[in-house]
């Protein structure tokens, strides 16, 4: 199975910060890497697609990129709504496997 | 608007079954994979299985955790996908979320809509 390895597990940040979110396969899978983010108590929701996509009424203050076994997520200029785990997840081949979340929490 | 709805959890012993229903509208159910996504408490999130749409067979996938026990299926009439739950563990315990699948090729899927979850808890 591919494994995937989300660092931080966890960060603190301020409204208006840029923050980033690595993941890393453990083997190469091209660009078949999404990003979700979950707030509490609701389903995740779709932010990131094949590695930079960004999906439809997503703002575009989130952003991916990497190819191979290195991707990460920022957000330029952090919003309240934005406080969340973020999770990473693989496409490229069963079984599709996630990483284990990113909470990002107010500073 | 794309809508999905998990009904069907709840309590329920060890070695017991469960069925979980998706119910869908707002979207060309045929045209879609369907899949199961839970997640333990407290814990990350975890792919159960899919189904493929109608068109590629409607055959499935499944975790090793589940595979041989759990069994997905799919009625186009009704545009409900249903997640069989069988032999069910305590480790099963978790909110079980119905997801569409956008597959735009055969590596690039993703789980663009997905409903509120149902809780089911093996006790």
């Amino acid at each position: 199975d591919i494994q995937l390895t989300q660092f931080p597990s966890s960060l603190s940040a301020f409204v208006g910060d840029r923050v980033t979110i690595t993941c890393r396969a453990s083997q190469n899978i091209g660009t078949s890497l999404n990003w979700y983010q979950q707030k509490p108590g609701m389903a995740p929701r779709l932010l990131i697609y094949a590695a930079s996509s960004l999906h439809s009424g997503v703002p575009s203050r989130f952003s991916g990129s990497g190819s191979g076994t290195d991707f990460t997520l920022t957000i330029s200029g952090l919003q309240p709504e934005d406080f969340a785990i973020f999770y990473c997840q693989q496409s490229y081949t069963t079984p599709w496997t996630f990483g284990q979340g990113t909470k990002v929490e107010i500073k | 608007e794309v809508q999905l709805g998990e009904s069907g959890g709840g309590l329920v012993q060890p070695g017991r079954s469960l069925r979980l229903s998706c119910t869908t509208s707002g979207f060309t159910f045929a045209d879609h994979a369907m899949s199961w996504v839970r997640q333990i408490p407290g814990k990350g999130l975890e792919w159960v299985g899919f189904i493929r749409n109608k068109d590629d067979g409607a055959t499935t996938e499944y975790a090793a955790s589940v595979r041989g026990r759990f069994i997905i299926s799919r009625d186009e009439s009704k545009r409900i996908a249903y997640l069989q739950m069988n032999s069910l563990r305590i480790e099963d315990t978790g909110v079980y979320y119905c997801t569409r699948i956008f597959a735009h090729t055969a590596m690039d899927n993703r789980f663009d809509s997905w409903g509120q979850g149902t809780p089911v808890t093996v006790s």
